[in-house]
């Protein structure tokens, strides 16, 4: 069973500052997303990084694929009270199966 | 852009009633939709993948006679919790995969609620 463990699980912080969350596997992934999920809603994919130590910048966000393609970073700048919500990584285990594992979640909340 | 939709979006079922969800992809067709479920601060748990046209594959634990599952149409999947207990409480999310682009989109979700 291929798991993904996020850490920190919960994280509280004041509005500018910086912040990176972690996913992190045993297992080797073909691709991996993320995604954040707000409260009563489904989750709304941010990114897919394929290659191993691939970057994607979405904004102020900064996501990273390990070289091994077992772990992911993500790396937020200046955040914003926008940016409140719950942090899922997800990955599939080969390009032609199309199930998602999903992350344990961090739980991020800025404050203003 | 992709859209998936879930109806109803919350409701509240007396204990042994069933209840049925369904989840629609709105503007693409979706050989592959998968169910999940997630419980409140809790990641999304995988339940099953619905193939159109054949049964659904059950995740370890699930048990396919209580949540049934029916994928008639590339654009519908439906969940069927029957013989709903209170701890069947949650919020139940659906997924569709483009079966162009293997991309998955989520929908909105359904908070059921069993009294």
């Amino acid at each position: 069973t291929q798991l993904l463990e996020q850490s920190p699980q919960f994280l509280s912080i004041q509005e500018g500052e910086n912040l990176t969350v972690y996913c992190n596997s045993s297992s080797v992934f073909s691709s991996l997303q993320w995604y954040r999920q707000e409260p009563g809603e489904g989750p709304v994919l941010l990114v897919t990084v394929v290659t191993g130590g691939e970057v994607k910048k979405l904004k102020r966000l900064t996501f990273q694929f390990g070289d091994a393609r077992k772990d992911s970073s993500l790396h937020i700048t200046a955040a914003q009270p926008g940016d409140t919500g719950l942090y899922l990584c997800a990955g599939k285990s080969s390009p032609a199966n199309e199930k998602l594992t999903f992350g344990t979640g961090t739980r991020l909340t800025i404050i203003p | 852009g992709a859209v998936v939709s879930q109806h109803p979006s919350w409701v509240i079922c007396k204990s042994g009633t069933s209840v049925k969800i369904e989840c629609r992809s709105l503007d693409f067709q979706a050989t592959t939709m998968f169910w999940y479920r997630q419980f409140p601060k809790q990641s999304l748990m995988l339940m099953a993948t619905s193939n159109e046209g054949s049964k659904a594959t059950y995740e370890q634990g699930v048990e396919k006679d209580k949540f049934l599952i029916n994928h008639a149409s590339l654009t519908l999947s439906t969940l069927t919790v029957t013989s709903a207990h209170p701890e069947d409480s949650s919020f139940y999310i659906c997924s569709a995969s483009n079966r162009e682009t293997y991309e998955q989109y989520f929908g909105p979700g359904t908070r059921l609620t069993v009294t």
